[in-house]
C-alpha cells in the first residue's frame, strides 16, 4: 500500500511570510504527528491529531498550528516565519490506538528554508 | 520531563564489525520503546519493545529493552556499508492501554561503516 505523501517536498521562503504543509496518511490510518528535524535539536515533536483531534502538542510557539480532515490528511501551518523554522519537516502516520499505536511510518520531509 | 539519550553519538567501523548502541530513558507513562533507521530521507521502522528481556530480532539487526534499568540496545553484526545511517530511538508514552500519541526521540547514533 502506498506510504506517506507529504507535499511540497522542498520550499523556499522569506521571513514573515507564512507556510502550509500537507501530510497524506497510510491508508487506514487514523493518527498523523509531525516533527520538525534539525541538525542541532534532532527530531522534535509538533503535534498530534487523532480522528480530527489534537491528542497531544509539543513546546513550539502559537504560530505552528495543524488540522486534520476526515479523511485523516492533516496541513501543518507556520505564520510568520523566522530563519530558525528552517528545518525537514517530517510527517508520520499510525493507527494510533491499540497495540501498535506508536510504530510510525514517516514521510519523506518537507524541507523548509527561510531566508 | 520526559528524556531519551543515546549513545555513543557517533561511531566509525569497518565492515563485519559488530555494533552496539545506547539509548537511555527517564519518562512517565512509558509504553513501548522503538528504534528507527535514518539514511538520507525518512526513518524507516526496525523493532518496537514493550516487554523487558525479549529480544527483538529482524537478520543481523537485534535489540532487547530492559525496564527495570530503563535501557536499551541494537545490536548489528556483521556490519556492512549499507548500515551507515543515524539510528534513533524513541520513547511513546501512554496510559490504560492508550497513546499519548507522541514519541519522543534522542539525538541519535551516527554509524559509518567503512569498507
Amino acid at each position: 500500500k502506498a506510504g506517506v505523501t507529504q507535499t511540497p517536498r522542498y520550499l523556499i521562503k522569506t521571513r514573515g511570510q507564512q507556510v502550509t504543509l500537507s501530510c497524506s496518511p497510510i491508508s487506514g490510518h487514523r493518527s498523523v504527528s509531525w516533527y520538525q528535524q534539525t541538525p542541532g535539536q534532532g527530531l522534535q515533536f509538533l503535534f498530534e491529531y487523532f480522528s480530527e483531534t489534537q491528542r497531544n502538542k509539543g513546546n513550539f510557539p502559537g504560530r505552528f498550528s495543524g488540522r486534520q480532515f476526515s479523511n485523516s490528511r492533516s496541513e501543518m501551518n507556520v505564520s510568520t516565519l523566522e530563519l530558525g523554522d528552517s528545518a525537514l519537516y517530517l510527517c508520520a502516520s499510525s493507527y494510533g490506538q491499540g497495540k501498535f499505536a506508536g510504530e510510525l511510518f514517516f514521510g519523506e520531509g518537507s524541507r523548509l528554508t527561510v531566508l | 520531563e520526559d528524556k531519551v539519550v543515546q549513545s555513543p553519538l557517533s561511531l566509525v567501523v569497518h565492515e563485519g564489525d559488530t555494533v552496539t548502541l545506547n539509548c537511555s530513558y527517564e519518562v512517565t507513562n512509558f509504553r513501548s520503546l522503538l528504534w528507527y533507521k535514518q539514511e538520507k530521507k525518512a526513518p524507516t521502522f526496525l523493532f518496537m519493545l514493550t516487554s523487558s528481556g525479549i529480544e527483538k530480532k529482524s537478520g543481523r539487526l537485534s535489540s532487547i529493552l530492559d525496564k527495570k534499568e530503563l535501557f536499551s540496545i541494537l545490536n548489528i553484526t556483521a556490519t556492512q556499508t549499507g548500515d551507515s545511517a543515524i539510528y534513533l530511538c524513541a520513547v511513546e508514552v501512554g496510559a490504560g492501554g492508550t497513546s499519548y500519541g507522541k514519541l519522543t526521540f534522542g539525538q541519535g547514533t551516527i554509524l559509518t561503516v567503512h569498507p
